[in-house]
């Protein structure tokens, strides 16, 4: 099976930086998602990590180091908007690589 | 993006009666469906794959026969919940691949 752990809650200020971290244990890992999910709402895709490094889209950045089975996703200049959860999720091989969610982080951004 | 749609949005049934939500993708052609259902406050857990034109395949711990599922075509799968209880009010959320996987809406469900 597959289990994935972060942070249950962070709180940061407005037009700070924060890091939610992720770590995870699979067989067959194939790839490392970030979903944001709002309060009521569905799960939104943020970014996709399927090899070692760092990828950028614009105020969000995701992380994967594979030999450590650790991930992470960088919001800069947080804004209210940001307030949400926050999951990994991880993509794992296979004919329909299902994916697996973290427990999730609820990110509290703060004035 | 592509796009995932749900339907119903919510529904409030009576304990006993079944429940059927659709899950459409919109502008591709979805050879896998996933259906997931999230309870307050926690995260997405999948229950089943979904896979066109044959059964899907459900995670341990979730029972087929409560939870029928149906990809009768490269556009559309549904859940249908029977005999619905209390303990199956939750949030319903499906997801669609085809290639890079995309997330539908949701379907609250509330029974009473």
């Amino acid at each position: 099976g597959q289990s994935l752990e972060q942070p249950s809650e962070v709180t940061a200020v407005e037009g700070a930086i924060v890091q939610i971290n992720c770590t995870y244990q699979t067989s067959g890992f194939y790839g490392l998602s970030w979903y944001q999910q709002h309060d009521g709402g569905a799960p939104t895709f943020l970014s996709y990590n399927a090899l070692d490094g760092l990828e950028e889209t614009g105020r969000f950045s995701s992380f994967l180091s594979r030999s450590d089975s650790y991930g992470y996703l960088l919001l800069q200049e947080l804004q209210m908007k940001d307030s949400a959860s926050y999951f990994c999720a991880v993509r794992v091989s296979g004919g329909y690589q299902k994916v697996t969610f973290g427990t999730g982080t609820k990110l509290q951004v703060i004035p | 993006g592509a796009v995932v749609s749900q339907h119903p949005s919510r529904v409030i049934c009576k304990s006993g009666t079944s429940v059927k939500i659709e899950c459409r993708s919109l502008d591709f052609q979805a050879t896998t469906m996933f259906w997931y259902r999230q309870f307050p406050k926690q995260s997405l857990m999948l229950m089943a794959t979904s896979n066109e034109g044959s059964k899907a395949t459900y995670e341990q711990g979730v029972e087929k026969d409560k939870f029928l599922i149906n990809h009768a075509s490269l556009t559309l799968s549904t859940l249908t919940v029977t005999s619905a209880h209390p303990e199956d009010s939750s949030f319903y959320i499906c997801s669609a691949s085809g290639g890079a996987q995309f997330f539908g809406p949701g379907t609250r469900l509330t029974v009473l």
